[in-house]
């Protein structure tokens, strides 16, 4: 069974930084692009960021670009995120989820359990 | 990139079944990319119950079921149970913006 645990969270001034971190195992993390989603307390599901196996491509929401970079380690398994000039907006339950592609399309199968970042003063 | 249009809210008596409709634009829904459907019950994360418009994972049952017609993809819940109670996300790729989520869809079992 893919096992994904976000770690890294918990609560940040505005204006701050925060790095999440998600330990994979179970799967050959290196062949999989890897995503971050976000669900604010009480609101929908929202993607964050998605890299590619080799991190060769990466993309951002508009709402995070230039603000929060998405990286990896294939050696460690780990994917990260590191979040700079946080904002209230930006709290929220911070899930990892690995990138599946099937015939006509790609989706998020497994997700971690969720690592709560709260920005507040 | 906006958010997918979906239901507030849904609800239904055990046994019966219920449609989501999850509308979008050229762009994403409407274009190529299919839709991923996506169960989530509170304090819990996401389970994937329909990928690539029409599939199911191994261990979803065969009542959920999804479709597409034009700009609007759909999940159907037939045969209603109590833990079928929970809000659901439709999920559609949208170009270098990756994933789009829909607004959600509180299902409750009457």
């Amino acid at each position: 069974e893919v096992q994904l645990v976000e770690s890294g969270g918990g609560l940040v001034q505005p204006g701050g930084s925060l790095r999440l971190s998600c330990a994979a195992s179970r799967f050959t993390f290196s062949s999989y692009s890897m995503n971050w989603v976000r669900q604010a307390p009480g609101k929908g599901l929202e993607w964050v960021s998605y890299i590619s196996s080799s991190s060769s491509t990466i993309f951002y929401a508009d709402s995070v670009k230039g603000r929060f970079t998405i990286s990896r380690d294939n050696a460690k398994n780990s994917l990260h995120l590191q979040m700079n000039t946080l904002r209230a907006e930006d709290t929220a339950v911070y899930y990892c989820a690995r990138d599946d592609c099937g015939s006509s399309g790609c989706y998020v199968q497994h997700w971690g359990q969720g690592t709560l970042v709260t920005v507040s003063s | 990139q906006s958010a997918l249009t979906q239901p507030a809210s849904v609800s239904g008596s055990p046994g019966q079944s219920i449609t989501i409709s999850c509308t979008g634009t050229s762009s994403d829904v409407g274009d190529y990319y299919p839709v991923s459907w996506y169960q989530q019950h509170p304090g819990k994360a996401p389970k994937l119950m329909i990928y690539e418009g029409i599939k199911r994972p191994s261990g979803v049952s065969n009542r959920f079921s999804g479709s597409k017609s034009g700009y609007t993809a759909s999940l159907t819940i037939s045969g209603l149970q109590a833990d079928d109670e929970a809000d659901y996300y439709c999920c559609s790729y949208a170009g270098s913006s990756l994933y789009v989520f829909g607004t959600g869809t509180k299902v409750t079992v009457l």
